[in-house]
């Protein structure tokens, strides 16, 4: 069955310091990926995607993910993490045909200290 | 102008009572999804619509209905709404055809509290 897992719910890191946030899915094919991210009281915003090409892709803020087939992975990074960084990431995949499906984690909640 | 509207963006309501949530997108998207989010769960899918004609159940339909008013209008309803029907709801929609996936684009949310 087709499924994503975000190993960590709540992450903790202080201010400056690096960031990894982990997603991997159970998948038989190439997967279209996604990581959003949600502010608190606000709605989804799309962080970045990976349809094809290059495996290492870079979104917005600052953030870049890695696409690795041979984990199943599509972990997120941010080389110096800001306060405002503080929110919910959600992983999710897409796959093609049907109805255009697509497979939410459950988030990790990360929060940093000054 | 957003381009996914979600409507109302805020309702409390009481156990019981029967309430609409409206979408509309400006997208010209044939596809149109309903989501809701609770904690630790992330977001799963209600109801989706290819076109005005043909709407279908996800994966937790049972407590809701939809109603595809135009290509450019999906409105979910709880009939007797219920306190663990409390969450945050993501209206979504996407193009259809072609051989890749086709990205959804997500409105603001509307958070719901059944009291």
């Amino acid at each position: 069955a087709q499924s994503v897992t975000q190993p960590d719910i709540h992450i903790t890191v202080s201010e400056g310091a690096s960031l990894e946030l982990r997603c991997n899915y159970s998948y038989g094919a190439t997967p279209y990926l996604f990581w959003y991210v949600q502010s608190p009281g606000q709605g989804l915003q799309l962080l970045l995607k990976y349809f094809s090409g290059d495996t290492l892709v870079q979104g917005i803020k600052g953030f870049e993910a890695e696409f690795k087939r041979s984990q199943s992975s599509f972990n997120l990074r941010k080389p110096s993490v800001h306060w405002s960084d503080a929110a919910e990431y959600f992983c999710a995949v897409g796959f093609s045909g049907g109805y255009n499906k697509l497979i939410f984690g459950a988030g990790t909640r990360l929060a940093v200290h000054p | 102008d957003a381009d996914v509207t979600q409507t109302p963006r805020n309702r409390i309501t009481k156990t019981g009572k029967r309430i609409m949530l409206e979408c509309s997108q400006t997208k010209g998207h044939d596809r149109m999804y309903w989501y809701r989010q609770d904690p630790g769960l992330g977001l799963r899918l209600i109801y989706y619509s290819f076109d005005v004609k043909d709407i279908n159940k996800g994966e937790i339909s049972d407590g809701y209905s939809v109603s595809r008013q135009a290509q450019a209008k999906f409105s979910l309803s709880l009939e007797s709404a219920i306190p663990n029907q409390t969450a945050l709801y993501f209206c979504a929609t996407s193009a259809s055809g072609g051989l890749y996936y086709n990205e959804q684009f997500f409105g603001p949310g509307t958070r719901l509290t059944v009291l």
